[in-house]
């Protein structure tokens, strides 16, 4: 069992498309958080998001507490934005993570 | 700042060996926790802490041990490798009151044999 499940798992653009990262989960949270890992490297926190919306540079997050649901959001994207981009929630005193959506986006 | 910090960054274990991964943050943070990340699985916790002197186990503990002296540090231990341990181990640490983001240490890349 699942707590926290990504779409798609792997994900190719050309750059400058718009693209979409969904995140469903079925435990009850205080927040939710997006990261990145780039090939090799270490994770990143992009966005903390416990209601509504966060936006920083290209770079948008929302989330429905309701539908237990969340969305990343890269416009205008680039090359340097290929990475393994992480759904992770916040239930009592644990993380659960989703496995991750691959993107490479195509010059 | 200098973060979380890990060692080491790479790690060769024969079957059998016992080792230490040591992790380490500066931020005062009351929560630190231990993950491996193993390809199509995502991060699965090991161990956690909310506090010095508070531990508690995680979804996949078994062959882990850890203890929390101090604020600052977080170590692991393997007690007796097994190639079932082969994956890369990360160390996290955040603020548990409130909401916090989780910073990450580099990661430490390990090879049971």
């Amino acid at each position: 069992k699942n707590e926290v499940e990504q779409s798609p798992q792997n994900l190719t653009a050309q750059e400058g498309e718009f693209i979409t990262i969904n995140c469903s989960y079925s435990v009850g949270i205080s927040a939710l958080h997006w990261l990145q890992q780039h090939p090799g490297g270490g994770i990143v926190s992009l966005f903390m998001l416990s209601s509504g919306k966060k936006k920083h540079g290209r770079l948008i997050a929302t989330i429905n507490i309701q539908e237990k649901h969340s969305s990343l959001h890269i416009t205008a994207s680039h090359p340097r934005d290929s990475a393994v981009y992480i759904c992770a929630v916040r239930g009592g005193n644990q993380f659960y993570f989703g496995t991750g959506t691959s993107l490479t986006v195509i010059p | 700042n200098a973060g979380v910090t890990q060692t080491p960054k790479f790690q060769v274990l024969k079957t059998g060996q016992s080792m230490t991964l040591q992790c380490a943050q500066d931020m005062n943070h009351e929560y630190m926790s231990w993950y491996r990340q193993d390809p199509g699985m995502g991060l699965r916790l090991i161990h956690y802490s909310v506090g010095a002197g508070i531990t508690d186990q995680g979804e996949v503990p078994n062959g882990y041990n850890v203890s929390r002296s101090t604020t600052e540090d977080f170590p692991l231990r393997l007690l007796s490798a097994a190639p079932s341990q082969t994956s890369v181990y990360f160390c996290a640490s955040s603020y548990w009151r409130g909401y916090s983001e989780q910073f990450f240490g580099p990661g430490t890349r390990l090879t049971v044999l």
